[in-house]
């Protein structure tokens, strides 16, 4: 039962232009949702996070949105650099207050190219 | 700044073979999350402790356990390897008690374990 999905398992955008990664999830008891960035033997790369409170958060180039009703977020890189490529997981928490309860569910990834 | 370390990166072992994987932590965090990730899948949680006590547990198999010691350092210990059991293994750290400086505290990962079991 996979609750965080991303459906595009790639994606191709020109240098410059915008990319759009798309989440969906089904679990309502996620607080916090956060972005991963991996690049092949490394381990995931923390890029932005959003709480479910807020429906926008920006940081520099990326921006993640939220929208609560819908169960889905997406990440907008603005402007897309080939730096960029990579596998970018969206990934999924509740909010523990106990530490130690804030176990990451990950969607599946989406292979983002970004080319000349 | 420092990161997440963990050791070794690469490990090759037997079937029925034993393996310890170690997890040094982001210095004063003092939670440590356990994640594997087998081939063309995404990472799934296995088990987690905050302050060397075990927080929570996921889909970890009973031939593996782990512990969190006194320096916060996390070794997971696996027996009986099996075929399956051939993943990337990461560990994350986080500042989950008092001292931390915001609400949620993000995770930050390791570059892996890669466990190869023949």
């Amino acid at each position: 039962d996979q609750q965080v999905k991303q459906n595009s398992p790639s994606l191709s955008v020109q240098e410059g232009r915008i990319s759009i990664l798309n989440c969906d999830y089904t679990n309502s008891m996620f607080d916090y949702f956060l972005w991963y960035k991996k690049y092949p033997a490394e381990g995931p790369t923390f890029l932005i996070s959003i709480s479910s409170i807020k429906d926008k958060n920006e940081d520099g180039r990326f921006t993640v949105f939220l929208n609560k009703s819908a169960k889905h977020l997406s990440l907008h890189i603005v402007p897309s650099q080939p730096g960029d490529s990579a596998v970018y997981f969206c990934a999924a928490s509740p909010y523990i207050l106990t530490g130690g309860g804030n176990k990451l569910t990950f969607g599946t990834g989406t292979q983002l190219k970004v080319e000349l | 700044a420092a990161g997440v370390i963990q050791s070794p990166r690469h490990l090759i072992k037997e079937k029925r073979e034993t393996a310890t994987l170690k997890c040094y932590p982001i210095p004063r965090h003092d939670t440590v999350y356990w994640y594997q990730q087998g081939p063309g899948q995404d990472p799934q949680f296995l088990i987690s402790f905050y302050e060397k006590m075990q927080s929570d547990k996921g889909s970890i198999p009973d031939r593996f356990s782990a512990q969190q010691f006194s320096d916060y350092h996390s070794e997971l210990n696996m027996s009986s390897l099996e075929l399956g059991d051939s993943a990337l293994y990461f560990c994350a750290s986080s500042l989950e008690g008092p001292e931390r400086e915001s609400s949620y505290n993000e995770q930050f990962f390791g570059p892996g374990t890669r466990l190869t079991v023949l």
